[in-house]
């Protein structure tokens, strides 16, 4: 079955404490991309990468870090998490960048104490 | 600055009626237009993508339309169901910028009544 899948889906952590939530696509997918969906704000663009060792900022990177050393593999680092990165995230791959429909997996609900 | 607007009060209609979305935006040159529906606590789901020298798209009880002059998508949904009832998001490529960033509206939440 094609799908994007996130671990974990659920995580409560404290400030400071490294974390990594990790994305995997088995479609091979050349396009992947993290967002963060808040209460009023909508779906925020984090990282997203082109392809393999590609990455570039989304409207909201800072405080976040991501690396694409395989294909299938987009994971997320927060390397000293605050509060305000309390969220719930998505990963999402497109077969390219240019125009074909995002794959969302289905969410990391994320709180930072 | 550039901003998408969707209406964020939820709509709600009776089973059956059409049920119409809209999505504005400013200061954007969009390539394509693509609408998502999001049902709680899961990712978005696409349901059509509509490029710039497209007027409308149609698929199954679904229907966009598209003006770049108005800077309008209108999202239809014909003879709606009670399992419609969902957010629906739109979501922009901007032409004129050099990343290939997507940016989605904060979404317009569908009630339908049976």
């Amino acid at each position: 079955e094609a799908q994007v899948t996130q671990n974990p889906r659920y995580l409560i952590t404290v400030t400071g404490k490294k974390l990594t939530v990790t994305c995997s696509q088995n479609m091979n997918h050349e396009y992947m991309s993290w967002y963060r969906q808040d209460p009023g704000l909508g779906l925020r663009q984090i990282y997203y990468s082109m392809n393999v060792e590609v990455t570039d900022k989304g409207d909201v990177p800072e405080g976040y870090k991501v690396s694409r050393k395989e294909k299938r593999n987009f994971p997320l680092i927060l390397e000293s998490p605050s509060p305000n990165q309390t969220s719930l995230y998505f990963c999402a791959s497109s077969l390219t960048g240019q125009g074909y429909e995002q794959y969302f997996g289905p969410g990391t609900r994320l709180t930072v104490t | 600055s550039q901003k998408i607007e969707q209406n964020s009060e939820a709509l709600n209609i009776q089973e059956g009626k059409t049920a119409t979305l809209t999505c504005n935006y400013t200061n954007y040159s969009p390539a394509y237009l693509q609408w998502y529906r999001q049902d709680p606590g899961r990712g978005p789901v696409f349901l059509l993508l509509i490029r710039e020298n497209e007027k409308e798209k149609r698929k199954e009880r679904l229907k966009v339309t598209f003006d770049t002059t108005l800077k309008q998508s209108l999202f239809h949904i014909t003879a709606s169901q009670p399992a419609d009832s969902a957010t629906y998001l739109c979501a922009l490529r901007p032409l004129d910028t050099g990343r290939r960033a997507l940016t989605f509206g904060s979404g317009t939440r569908l009630q339908v009544q049976p």
